[in-house]
């Protein structure tokens, strides 16, 4: 059962310009997370998706970023019009169930990240 | 992939009691971290110890690292209901690894 997988490992961006953030779950999981961690720092919560639907994007900036967990193919998070403090680790996490019904529904496996550079 | 390994899995204590999580991990790190998730919400950032530090506090949460071990505690001092929480390490080297994670409930 292959981990929960990221790609690409590395973005480099231009400012301006979009950036496509893949993340997909292990075989199973239908409940995405995404997070994002600045240098020397923690990770930050930005949304919590299920197939389909938002969850919950409290951590989410109000512009250009958005995200998606279609009912086929990985989570995306896209970010439009890049800046320089965009640059950061973005990780996603997956797990198999969520509230009320699992028990172990705090159990999230997460990805090895995408690092972004804003150029 | 899941790297750091906490222990216990499952922790049950009363409420005003002590709870202590330890996490163990395999490579060299620049630092630690510890993250609380409550139930169906995303993870939260509790405290970040550098691999040069020992020992950190921050209000009833207290965090020790020992690199010679491998190893880290998080303790919680007078628990509250309101800890009844998932509770995880991360490791950030080359990359930032998680352990599974160790379930903590509170009885008030």
């Amino acid at each position: 059962n292959a981990g929960v997988m990221q790609n690409p490992r590395h973005l480099v961006r231009r400012r301006g310009q979009e950036a496509r953030l893949r993340c997909s779950p292990m075989k199973g999981h239908s409940h995405v997370y995404w997070y994002r961690q600045l240098p020397e720092e923690g990770l930050k919560f930005m949304v919590y998706l299920q197939k389909e639907n938002i969850i919950d994007e409290s951590g989410m900036p109000k512009e250009r970023f958005s995200a998606e967990f279609p009912k086929e193919g990985p989570s995306i998070l896209r970010i439009q019009q890049v800046v320089r403090g965009d640059s950061a680790a973005y990780f996603c996490a997956s797990s198999p169930q969520g509230p009320p019904l699992s028990r172990i529904t705090d159990t999230q496996y997460f990805g090895p990240g995408t690092r972004l550079t804003v150029l | 992939s899941q790297q750091g390994e906490e222990d216990p899995q499952a922790l049950s204590i009363q409420e005003g009691e002590n709870a202590t999580m330890n996490c163990s991990y395999k490579t060299s790190i620049n630092n630690l971290q510890w993250y609380r998730q409550n139930s169906g919400r995303g993870l939260v950032h509790l405290i970040l110890i550098r691999s040069n530090e020992r020992e950190k506090h921050s209000g009833r949460l207290r965090v020790t690292l020992d690199t010679s071990k491998k190893s880290s505690s998080l303790l919680i001092t007078a628990s509250r209901a309101a800890d009844t929480a998932s509770y995880f390490c991360a490791t950030v080297g080359n990359d930032m690894r998680f352990g599974a994670g160790t379930r903590l409930t509170v009885k008030p």
